[in-house]
């Protein structure tokens, strides 16, 4: 299987800061990288998929970037409504697999 | 708008066979363009995708849980099914249901809508 290690674990972050989460993939997968945001007690939401593109009604506020085995995941101004845990997931190989996720926390 | 909803038993006792059900409304299960999956979540703990399953029947699993999964749908009710056999306490987890959306003919997946999701125990 493929392993999805994601950066960090967790952070503490204030309303307007730049976030940034790494996942980085133990094969190749091109850009076959998906990311989601889970708030607590409900299920993930698709924010980018292949890599960088936008998911429709998505804020512009989220950004993804990468190939290969690195690939980054940027809020460009944290807002209050982006507290959650985000999760990378690359669909170039069966299985598909998931990073274990980041947890963003207010500071 | 399409929406998911997974039902069944919340407590399974071990050894026995877990079964849930994901009702599909604002589409049809018949849309040539999707499969449709089911993903679970250990409490505390990261995403595992389970299996998809396509209008037709066609199926394909996760390879560590192959010997103990059967995902089936029943287009006449707009819904499929998920049986886990031979449960443990290590089963126990939020199960969601969700449409695979991809580009055809290339290796381009993701999971979007997402039911609700149901924790499903597995204890005694």
């Amino acid at each position: 299987d493929i392993q999805m290690t994601q950066s960090p674990s967790s952070l503490s972050a204030s309303v307007g800061d730049r976030v940034t989460i790494t996942c980085r993939a133990s094969q190749t997968i091109s850009t076959y990288l998906n990311w989601y945001q889970q708030k607590p007690g409900k299920a993930p939401k698709v924010l980018i998929y292949a890599a960088s593109s936008l998911q429709s009604g998505v804020p512009s506020r989220f950004n993804g970037s990468g190939s290969g085995t690195d690939f980054t995941l940027t809020i460009s101004s944290l807002q209050p409504e982006d507290f959650a845990t985000y999760h990378c997931q690359q669909s170039y190989y069966i299985p598909y697999t998931f990073g274990q996720g980041t947890k963003v926390e207010i500071k | 708008q399409l929406q998911l909803q997974e039902s069944g038993p919340g407590l399974v006792k071990p050894s026995e066979t877990l079964s849930l059900t994901c009702g599909v409304s604002g589409d049809s299960i018949t849309s040539t363009s999707h499969y449709w999956a089911w993903i679970r979540q250990p409490p505390g703990k990261g995403l595992q995708w389970i299996g998809s399953v396509y209008y037709s029947g066609s199926t394909f699993y996760n390879p560590s849980l192959k010997s103990r999964v059967t995902i089936s749908v029943d287009t006449s009710k707009n819904q499929f099914s998920l049986k886990l056999s031979s449960v443990t306490a290590a089963d126990t987890a939020v199960y969601y249901c969700a449409r695979r959306v991809g580009i055809t003919g290339t290796p381009f997946a993701w999971f979007e809508p997402w039911g609700q999701g149901m924790l499903v125990t597995v204890s005694s």
